[in-house]
């Protein structure tokens, strides 16, 4: 039952190419998608978020690109470097309901 | 300095013994969360509390129980614990219902044999 869908369950690129990772959910209530990292035996913490009024979130290396229409939301990380190897969780409020995670491994 | 702290990092407990995992926060926040985290199930959302005394059941609520007297502590509570609740526990904690951010502890790490 989860409510917010995430895949790939891993990845693994090489260093410079971009990561792409992908969320979709079903409830039209949710009005605020972040994507939080994890990092081994730490806890989650915000990176990016969006709100759907927008299609298209930057923050330096890291995007979220949004389809409403769709219900689905991408995390794009370019230039992915060994130190973006991490779990990262999709999330969408109003009760913050998490994705499953995707395991990301950056090779240099 | 803004933290949630959660105790302990690591507990060893038996089948049908209690738990009790506290959580406790310096951000004056309204809204704190427990949640699990698991191997392909990501972060799966226990119970929510909106302020004192005002909880409410999230996903997985089933087995568990939450205390929140004070506006700083949220309490988590497996009566009678069964193997099957070993996991990671995260509490987290946000400015309000609503805002957008939330602040997790470091986790604790149950395992009940």
């Amino acid at each position: 039952q989860q409510q917010v869908r995430q895949s790939p369950q891993s990845l693994t690129v090489w260093e410079g190419e971009t990561a792409i990772l992908n969320c979709s959910y079903e409830d039209s209530t949710f009005d605020y998608f972040p994507w939080y990292h994890q990092f081994p035996g730490e806890s989650p913490a915000l990176l990016i978020a969006i709100r759907p009024v927008s299609n298209k979130k930057e923050d330096g290396r890291f995007t979220i690109f949004f389809n409403k229409r769709e219900k689905k939301f991408s995390l794009h990380i370019a230039d992915s470097q060994p130190g973006d190897s991490a779990t990262y969780f999709c999330a969408a409020r109003l009760k913050y309901v998490f994705g499953a995670g995707t395991r990301l491994k950056v090779i240099a | 300095d803004m933290k949630v702290t959660q105790m302990p990092r690591y507990l060893i407990k038996r089948m049908g013994e209690n738990v009790l995992l506290e959580c406790g926060q310096d951000m004056s926040h309204e809204t704190m969360y427990w949640y699990r985290q698991d191997p392909g199930l990501g972060l799966q959302l226990i119970y929510i509390s909106y302020d004192v005394d005002s909880n409410s059941e999230g996903d997985i609520p089933k087995g568990y129980r939450v205390s929140r007297k004070k506006r700083e502590h949220f309490s988590l509570i497996l009566d009678s614990a069964k193997t099957n609740q070993t996991s990671v526990y995260f509490c987290a904690s946000s400015l309000s219902w609503g805002a957008e951010t939330l602040y997790f502890g470091s986790g604790t790490r149950l395992t009940v044999l």
